[in-house]
């Protein structure tokens, strides 16, 4: 059964101040790894896809990189816009469900 | 916008009430989802459309009842819920059920169980 553990649970940043998010995963297979953004009271938005290990993404001041156990998501310089829950899903195999992690809710202060 | 919506965005019901969610999607996708949220537990998959056919039932109880009329719309039923059934409802879409295509996803529904 794939497995999806997201370190930490919780981050409180100041402005600028650069962190990294974990996701730590178990599956047979990996047919994809994605990252999610989810604001209070909304539904996900879609931010990343990674397939192999070594691949990297990037969109704005957001970094994702991918090994054959781990991602990470990277924020540089992060902004209060940038507070929110961010999870993180494996498939697997042919499986058409996505496995989510619980999330890391961040927090960008000023 | 996500080109997902769905209605109601919040409702209360009673434990012998019966009501449906709705979804629909303007992505031109074939493939819905229904996740259920609830409070520090992971999204989980409930039902899985792919061009109108169920593919995949997550073990859900049978007092929750999906229904897809075509690509576009995706429907929950919902009777004589338990007040554990309270959770954030999406519903979600992707080009196929394939493994390299994303899913986006609804604003969802507030589901309160009384």
């Amino acid at each position: 059964e794939d497995q999806v553990t997201q370190s930490p649970e919780a981050l409180r940043l100041q402005e600028g101040e650069s962190s990294s998010l974990s996701c730590s995963y178990t599956v047979s297979g990996l047919r994809g790894l994605f990252w999610y953004r989810q604001d209070p009271g909304k539904g996900p938005e879609f931010l990343f896809t990674l397939y192999s290990a070594g691949e990297e993404k990037e969109k704005e001041r957001l970094k994702a990189t991918l090994t054959k156990k781990e991602s990470f998501l990277h924020i540089t310089a992060p902004k209060p816009e940038d507070s929110a829950t961010y999870l993180c899903a494996v498939r697997s195999g042919t499986a058409s469900k996505l496995t989510f992690g619980t999330g890391t809710r961040l927090q960008v202060t000023l | 916008e996500t080109g997902v919506t769905q209605t109601p965005r919040h409702l209360v019901m009673g434990m012998t009430n019966k009501k449906s969610l709705k979804c629909e999607q303007h992505l031109g996708h074939n493939a819905m989802y229904w996740y259920k949220q609830s409070a520090k537990k992971p999204l989980e998959l409930m039902f899985v459309y792919n061009f109108k056919e169920q593919t995949e039932n997550n073990s859900v109880p049978s007092r929750f009842s999906p229904e897809c009329p075509n690509s576009s719309h995706l429907f929950l039923h919902l009777h004589t819920l338990q007040p554990e059934d309270s959770a954030l409802y999406l519903c979600a879409s992707s080009q196929v059920v394939a493994s390299n295509n994303e899913q986006f996803f609804g604003p969802g529904t507030r589901l309160t169980v009384l």
